[in-house]
């Protein structure tokens, strides 16, 4: 039982160019969410998804998208990256929305040079 | 906008002393959680306070939630250098999502 799992764990991009951060959960969850945290600072909510086949903006959601594959997996794409987008990036889960625990993933931490 | 706030920014005692910190929010909310974050780690939920309870307790960690000021605090008792990390209070704003404070980075010194 892996929990919430994220790759890569490291990645460095140049200006413009384009990367998927994967997550997937198998504790069967209906809830997915990406998150920012940048230093010093809480996290943001980039985008989240209720339930499969649904996905909706959060706090920061411009220079992103999002797709939820299926129930296990949902994924965080840059089409262009910015050096604003340097930042750890974290994937959770919960069994519904908000109102449960949230689990998270171990982070992806993404430099845009 | 940052929902959260936790009070200090940071906070520094001996191992077996106390550590409180404190969470202030804006708006009503449906629950309010306690996370903890080793350095270079992801989030470990630590407990959950609904809005319409005053204290909980799990182990070590004493929460209270007073909606009326609209705040919580977090008490570690006899803490251990294990406890050093950041923690952080994320406030459910009735189904919406989580909105985490910035967090408040506790080291305990042996």
């Amino acid at each position: 039982n892996a929990g919430v799992t994220q790759t890569p764990k490291f990645q460095v991009l140049k200006t413009g160019q384009s990367m998927t951060l994967q997550c997937a959960q198998d504790m069967n969850h209906n809830s997915m969410y990406w998150y920012r945290q940048d230093p010093g600072m809480g996290l943001r909510l980039i985008y989240y998804s209720a339930s499969e086949g649904t996905t909706d903006k959060g706090e920061v959601p411009n220079g992103y998208n999002v797709s939820r594959l299926n129930k296990r997996e949902f994924s965080l794409r840059l089409e262009s990256a910015a050096p604003s987008q340097t930042s750890v990036y974290f994937c959770a889960s919960s069994a519904g929305l908000a109102a449960d625990t949230q689990y998270f993933g171990p982070g992806t931490r993404l430099t845009v040079l | 906008s940052q929902q959260g706030e936790e009070d200090p920014q940071a906070l520094s005692i001996q191992e077996g002393e106390n550590a409180t910190m404190n969470c202030s929010y804006k708006t009503s909310i449906n629950n309010l959680q306690w996370y903890r974050q080793n350095s270079g780690r992801g989030l470990v939920h630590l407990i959950l306070i609904r809005s319409n309870e005053r204290e909980k307790h799990s182990g070590r960690l004493r929460v209270t939630l007073d909606t009326s000021k609209k705040s919580s605090s977090l008490l570690i008792t006899a803490s251990r250098a294990a406890d050093t990390a950041s923690y952080f209070c994320a406030t459910d704003n009735y189904g919406q999502n989580f909105v985490f404070g910035p967090g408040t980075r506790l080291s305990v010194l042996p």
